[in-house]
């Protein structure tokens, strides 16, 4: 079945850091992958998304890269800031008819001043 | 993209009774679907509600458990059954928005504890 190998948390980073938060998936056919973000008390925003393979999805200075030949799809950002701490899910959706989003375990990211 | 309200927002409940959470979505969709995050975990699909039919449980859930209904292509509630403090979660509701290229709205979720 598909499933989601996210990095492992919780990161701490200080701010102006170089994120990547590392995700590579399995999964029928070629599904789409997306980013969803969840800052504390809130629920999940979508971040970024990528529907094909080399297609890069971009967001709030996050980038992803769809990675077919290493099945990856890694979450960047070259500056972080404090307001970035939250807690991040790789996930994707099998384009198979079945709709429905497989999560990652999800990565806790902090970031200090 | 879609607006989803969700309600209530949080709640505590005494075990052995039951919560329905609902979903309202500003504009009509085909499928909505029903998430439980536990405390620290990531979110696990719980049911796809369509409209007219029986929603489709995932493995693990059953509809005794966690009944859904489906009235119309806006609406959908999800009931929480004879809870105990395992099902201490936040619930999360989901549609599928073509505004978003396939990508999937949430609701603000409901934050339930179970004493």
């Amino acid at each position: 079945g598909d499933s989601v190998t996210q990095m492992e948390g919780p990161v701490t980073l200080s701010e102006e850091a170089f994120l990547t938060i590392n995700c590579t998936y399995t999964a029928t056919g070629y599904p789409s992958l997306f980013w969803y973000v969840q800052y504390p008390g809130e629920g999940l925003q979508l971040l970024l998304k990528a529907t094909k393979a080399d297609d890069k999805g971009s967001n709030k200075g996050f980038e992803a890269t769809y990675r077919k030949e290493t099945t990856s799809f890694h979450l960047e950002k070259g500056s972080v800031q404090v307001s970035d701490s939250a807690v991040y899910f790789c996930a994707l959706v099998s384009n198979f008819g079945n709709e429905k989003l497989t999560f990652g375990t999800g990565t806790r990211l902090t970031i200090i001043p | 993209s879609a607006v989803i309200s969700q309600k209530p927002s949080r709640d505590i409940c005494q075990r052995g009774t039951s919560l329905t959470i609902q979903c309202q979505v500003d504009s009509q969709v085909t499928m909505m679907f029903w998430y439980r995050q536990q405390p620290g975990q990531s979110l696990t699909l719980i049911a796809t509600a369509n409209q007219g039919s029986e929603a489709t449980y995932e493995s693990g859930f059953v509809i005794d458990k966690f009944p859904i209904s489906r009235p119309n292509l806006t609406f959908s509630t999800l009931t929480v059954s004879n809870m105990s403090p395992e099902d201490s979660s936040i619930y999360l509701c989901s549609v599928v928005s073509p505004n978003l290229g396939y990508g999937y709205t949430f609701g603000s979720g409901t934050r339930l504890t179970v004493v």
